[in-house]
């Protein structure tokens, strides 16, 4: 069974800062995909990555794939408190494999 | 892109009672999956839908605790049955769909709000 680990699984930064989450898998797989989940509610995708090398970035948040090293990560740039949420990363094809979820509180 | 609703969205039910959850998505959807989300957790997959073929359940999920119907393309409901306090979690669908980004398509799945149960 594939295994995707998140860390860290709690994280509180300032505003202002820059941090990085990372997520590594167990297998190979052609698909990471990143979400954003906020208290109470679902799941929101954020980011698919589909190769290696791959980044994406939208707004303060960047994600990249290393397949060769089976690892993603998610860098924050400049936090600011809208970004307070669970990030998970998921990996997979037809059938997603979740991360442990890291759980994100930017501190004014 | 695919929109999904759930209903219901909260419930609190009677140890050794069935709720049944259902999921609708606003377009025709091969496959349909069914997660639970224990509290402070991450996402486990109870079972893959496909219509007009027998659910696929993971390890550790098994049909007479979790039936589910999909009887069309765009539907399915997920039935906790015989429940007890360790059921209390949120039960959510998702599906995969198309989403452009760019120039490009790409398959992901999408969620639905999820269905918060909560067993006494």
């Amino acid at each position: 069974e594939l295994k995707v680990e998140q860390n860290p699984l709690f994280l509180s930064m300032q505003e202002g800062k820059n941090y990085t989450i990372y997520c590594n898998y167990s297998t190979t797989s052609d698909r990471l995909y990143w979400y954003r989940q906020d208290p109470g509610k679902s799941l929101e995708s954020l980011f698919v990555l589909l190769s290696n090398g791959a980044v994406k970035q939208e707004g303060r948040l960047m994600a990249s794939l290393d397949t060769k090293a089976r690892l993603s990560t998610l860098h924050i740039t400049a936090a600011v408190h809208d970004l307070s949420a669970t990030y998970f990363c998921a990996v997979g094809g037809n059938q997603f494999y979740f991360g442990t979820g890291t759980s994100l509180t930017v501190i004014p | 892109s695919a929109v999904i609703s759930q209903k219901p969205s909260r419930d609190i039910c009677q140890r050794g009672t069935s709720l049944t959850i259902q999921c609708q998505v606003d377009s025709q959807v091969t496959m349909m999956f069914w997660y639970r989300q224990q509290p402070g957790q991450s996402l486990t997959l109870i079972a893959t839908a496909n219509q007009g073929s027998e659910a696929t359940y993971e390890s550790g999920f098994v049909i007479d605790k979790f039936p589910i119907s999909r009887p069309n393309l765009t539907f399915s409901t997920l039935t906790v049955s015989n429940m007890s306090p360790e059921d209390s979690s949120i039960y959510l669908c998702s599906v995969e769909a198309e989403s452009q980004e760019l120039s490009a398509y790409t398959d992901t799945q999408y969620f639905g709000p999820g269905t918060r149960l909560t067993v006494l």
